[in-house]
């Protein structure tokens, strides 16, 4: 049984590029959740899709944007990145209902230049 | 909001002893999760252990427990017998219970560096 993976592990990009991160959630589970996690720090929410809908966001601007497809797995888009955008971005998933048990991937190592 | 304040920036223990990671948090709900996330160098975040705000038994995985006080707002990990492969950061984390509307979003403590020498 395969849990969450992300691609890709690592990423480096230059300031002012558009990203796109991927993640297909743990067998089972339709609900993706999207943490941004800089460095020495504990992660912050981004956002959560399910159903192909945002269904709840975190303080984040609007550079930051999502999809998530019918196959349940998700996107993650940045665009204009900013230095402070490098970070370690974790995808999480769950069963809807079961939000108290989310799995999470290895995450996406983000550099911006 | 939510807030979760972990107040040991780093840990250290010998081997087989026993440590104690301090959490504590801040929230007007009064139904909700509480979570112990271990994140390896390897950067996967693992599941500790969960508490449901609602239950007063400290809920308890093999070699690691919580002290959870609610009226306190506090929330402590033990880890009995510690191995080499407990060095890790150690997350606090919250999450609303709330039925259909709560969703699950986590907000994250610090965190606590956690070493354990041989």
């Amino acid at each position: 049984d395969a849990g969450v993976t992300q691609s890709p592990t690592h990423l480096i990009k230059t300031r002012g590029q558009q990203v796109t991160l991927r993640c297909s959630p743990k067998s089972g589970h339709d609900t993706v959740s999207w943490y941004q996690q800089a460095l020495g720090q504990g992660p912050q929410f981004i956002f959560q899709y399910y159903e192909e809908e945002e269904r709840q966001r975190g303080n984040f601007p609007d550079r930051f944007s999502g999809h998530q497809f019918p196959n349940y797995s998700s996107e993650l888009n940045v665009n204009a990145l900013l230095l402070g955008d490098s970070a370690l971005y974790l995808c999480a998933s769950n069963r809807t209902g079961f939000s108290y048990e989310q799995y999470f991937g290895p995450g996406t190592r983000l550099t911006v230049t | 909001a939510q807030t979760v304040t972990q107040s040991q920036p780093e840990m250290s223990v010998q081997e087989a002893e026993t440590v104690t990671l301090s959490c504590t948090y801040d929230t007007s709900e009064n139904n909700y999760y509480l979570f112990w996330y271990k994140q390896p160098p390897s950067r996967q975040m693992i599941l500790v252990i969960r508490q449901e705000a609602y239950k007063q038994q400290n809920a308890t995985e093999n070699r690691f427990s919580v002290n959870f006080q609610k009226a306190a707002k506090s929330f402590s990990l033990k880890i009995s017998d510690s191995q080499l492969g407990d060095t890790a950061m150690y997350f606090c984390a919250f999450s609303r219970n709330a039925g259909g509307t709560s969703y699950g979003k986590l907000t994250f403590g610090q965190g606590t560096i956690l070493t354990v020498h041989p």
